[in-house]
C-alpha cells in the first residue's frame, strides 16, 4: 500500500515550451501533496505545497507563475513547467499525505526534466 | 522548523552496524523525527519516525534521548546495498505546517 506514481519518469523538452508532470496517490487519497526539486548531488529543495480544492502555496524564491501547481482530485496533483529552459533541468519529486495518516508522507520516484 | 545537522559521508563495511547522528536543538514540543532513505534518481524511501526514546522496526531503530536535541538512526548488518543518502527530518506531521525540509543528508557507502 501507499503507493505513489508519478508520469512521466523522464522527459525531454526543447526551451520555451511547457511540461506537466503528473504525481498521484494510487492506493490512498492525499488531501495534501508536495513538490520538490533537487539537482545532482545535492538535497531536496520544497517547491510548493498543494492542496486538494485549493491554491498551492510557495515558499520562497519559487515563482508560481513559473511552475504551476493543480491538485484537482484527492489522487492528482500536477506540476506544469512554463517556458522550460535549460535551467529549470533538475529531478522533479512529488510526496503525498494520506488522508487519514497525517504523520506520514510517501514519496514518488521522481521525474528527471532536461531542457535543451 | 527545526533545522538538522548530519555528518555529510559516512563509509562501512558490509556486516557491521552502523549509526547515524542527527542534531536537531530547536526542535518543537509537537516535532516527530523521521529518517528517509534516497538511492540515485529516486524519490525517498521512509525509514522510521519517533517521538522519544527508542522506535525498532523491521529495517532500522531510532534513538531519541530525553532532551529530543538529537537522534541516531542505527542500521544493523549493512550490506552494499545500504549505500544511500540518509535524511533526518523534523516537523509537526501532524499539524498545521507539516512540510519536511531537507537538511544535506548523509552519504553513506558500504564496502564488501
Amino acid at each position: 500500500g501507499a503507493v505513489v506514481s508519478q508520469h512521466p519518469s523522464r522527459v525531454i523538452c526543447k526551451s520555451g515550451t511547457s511540461v506537466k508532470i503528473e504525481c498521484r496517490s494510487l492506493d490512498f487519497q492525499a488531501t495534501t501533496m508536495f513538490w520538490y526539486r533537487q539537482f545532482p548531488k545535492k538535497s531536496l529543495m520544497l517547491m510548493a505545497t498543494s492542496n486538494e480544492g485549493s491554491k498551492a502555496t510557495y515558499e520562497q524564491g519559487v515563482e508560481k507563475d513559473k511552475f504551476l501547481i493543480n491538485h484537482a482530485s484527492l489522487t492528482l496533483s500536477t506540476l506544469t513547467v512554463t517556458s522550460a529552459h535549460p535551467e529549470d533541468s533538475s529531478f522533479y519529486i512529488c510526496s503525498a499525505q494520506p488522508r487519514d495518516i497525517t504523520d506520514t508522507q510517501y514519496f514518488g520516484p521522481g521525474t528527471r526534466l532536461t531542457v535543451l | 522548523l527545526a533545522k538538522t545537522t548530519q555528518p555529510i559521508s559516512m563509509d562501512s563495511y558490509e556486516g557491521q552496524e552502523v549509526n547515524i547522528t542527527c542534531s536537531h536543538n530547536n526542535i518543537a514540543t509537537n516535532d516527530y523525527i523521521t529518517w528517509y532513505q534516497q538511492f540515485p534518481s529516486q524519490g525517498p524511501r521512509f525509514i522510521i519516525q519517533g517521538y522519544k526514546t527508542k522506535v525498532t522496526n523491521e529495517v532500522a531503530s531510532l534513538f531519541i534521548p530525553a532532551d529530543r536535541k538529537s537522534s541516531t538512526l542505527s542500521l544493523p548488518r549493512v550490506s552494499l546495498s545500504d549505500t544511500a543518502v540518509y535524511y533526518c527530518l523534523v516537523g509537526d506531521m501532524g499539524g498545521a505546517t507539516n512540510k519536511l525540509i531537507f537538511g544535506t543528508g548523509t552519504l553513506l557507502a558500504v564496502q564488501p
